[in-house]
């Protein structure tokens, strides 16, 4: 199984200032088959099931703010937050699609400093 | 707009089988650039796949190895909707659990059914 690691586990941000969380995977997540990376980012509030932010690590899924940005490639990718909202309070999580079992990160909580 | 509807019992005894339906709407079961997903998660675990289904021309079926001798998905076109059975359950099996759909990643989400395995 491909093991994502996500660090840190928490973090604490003011609003309007930026938010990075990064994301390792045990292997490589690019497919030589189509050069992209096999890599998404979601976002999960309270009670509600995961979204999706993030596909092939910077393709931004439909909705979401400009504020949020995916990078990186290989076996490390970023997300970043570039101005933090009240709304973007939220546990985020990477999670690799190159191969079943897919699996995902940890998870990184993000608070308001 | 595509949407996954879940249904199925909150509470399942140990040993006995837990069983969950996932109604599709605004898309097919059988269509041939999706897969149809089955996952759950627990403070303990995480978020964990248990497996997926898809059709390309037939159905294929892949599970997670914890969970492949227990657990079984079935596709049902009649209703569009995809079920999940998993046998044999004890308290480890206590989770949310979720449907989706992969395109290529987790774009579509059931609302979760919280499980308790309990006596």
């Amino acid at each position: 199984d491909i093991v994502m690691t996500q660090s840190p586990d928490s973090l604490a941000v003011s609003l309007g200032e930026r938010a990075t969380i990064n994301c390792k995977s045990g292997q490589s997540l690019l497919y030589s088959s189509n050069n992209k990376d096999h890599l998404a980012w979601y976002q999960q509030k309270p009670g509600q099931p995961p979204k999706l932010l993030f596909y092939w690590a910077s393709t931004r899924e439909s909705g979401v703010p400009d504020r949020f940005s995916g990078s990186g490639s290989g076996a490390d990718f970023t997300l970043t937050i570039s101005s933090l909202q009240v709304e973007d309070v939220a546990i985020y999580y990477c999670q690799q699609y190159y191969s079943p079992p897919y699996t995902f990160g940890q998870g990184t909580r993000l608070e308001i400093k | 707009q595509v949407q996954l509807q879940q249904s199925g019992p909150g509470l399942v005894k140990p040993s006995q089988t837990l069983s969950l339906t996932c109604a599709i709407s605004g898309d097919s079961v059988s269509a041939n650039t999706v897969a149809w997903n089955w996952l759950r998660q627990s403070p303990s675990r995480g978020l964990e796949w248990l497996g997926r289904t898809y059709y390309r021309s037939k159905w294929f079926y892949d599970y997670a190895v914890s969970v492949k001798s227990r657990m079984t998905i079935n596709p049902d076109t009649s209703k569009n909707q995809f079920s999940l059975q998993l046998n044999s359950v004890t308290p480890e099996d206590t989770a949310i659990y979720y449907c989706a759909r992969v395109s290529p990643a987790f774009d579509v989400w059931g609302q979760g059914t919280v499980v308790t395995v309990s006596s």
